[in-house]
């Protein structure tokens, strides 16, 4: 059984740079949620998809951040044109909508530093 | 959109001593579910318990347990026996019913003390 696991696990970019992420979910889950998260604060939603649509962008979300996932099955999430304060853990997290409370299993996260 | 206070930046407890960490959330929904994540050092979060707020009772999970007193807002996690796996940082997250957004706290960072 594997869980959640993203890809990288660490990124260093220059400001301005392009970045992408990989999330691949859970293999029988159709939902796949995007977070952010800083140092100190909790994660903060970023964005989600029903298998290959995206459902729900959050306004963090900017016009630099886009997120896919082709076929439902892996998403990825690219930055351009990236900025120091884009400087984050990025967690990918996926569920199955078996029962009502939905639980959203988490990957390890992707943490990315922007000099 | 719901707000999410975790009062309590760290706690510490003694090993096998029972501690309690607090979340208050202010929400305009009547359904809704409540959960605490476990977020251990270096590691990848997860679920430790979970309310749905329709549910006068509140749940158990082994060693962790909650009190979820919905008129107030709260809804606090109690580790009894500490283990010192259970060092980590604990978030609070609210999720109203039908949307699919977790909306955390800031976390609170507990210290086990062998």
């Amino acid at each position: 059984d594997t869980g959640v696991s993203q890809n990288p696990r660490h990124k260093i970019t220059k400001r301005g740079q392009n970045v992408t992420f990989r999330c691949d979910p859970i293999s029988e889950h159709n939902r796949l949620y995007w977070y952010r998260q800083t140092l100190g604060q909790g994660p903060e939603f970023l964005t989600y998809f029903q298998n290959e649509a995206q459902l729900e962008k959050s306004r963090l979300l900017s016009d630099r951040f886009s997120a896919e996932r082709p076929k439902g099955s892996f998403s990825t999430l690219e930055i351009q044109r990236t900025e120091q304060g884009d400087s984050a853990m990025y967690l990918c997290a996926s569920s199955y909508r078996a029962y009502s409370y939905n639980e959203q299993f988490f990957g390890p996260g992707t943490r990315l530093t922007v000099l | 959109a719901q707000t999410v206070t975790q009062s309590q930046p760290e706690m510490s407890v003694q090993e096998a001593e029972t501690v309690t960490l607090s979340c208050t959330y202010d929400t305009s929904e009547s359904d809704y579910y409540l959960f605490w994540y476990k977020q251990p050092p270096s590691r990848q979060m997860i679920l430790v318990i979970r309310q749905e707020a329709y549910k006068q009772q509140n749940a158990t999970e082994n060693r962790f347990s909650v009190n979820f007193q919905k008129a107030a807002k709260s809804f606090s996690l109690k580790i009894s026996d500490s283990q010192l796996g259970d060092a980590a940082m604990y978030f609070c997250a609210p999720r109203d019913f039908g949307n699919e957004k977790l909306t955390f706290g800031t976390g609170t960072r507990l210290t086990i003390i062998p």
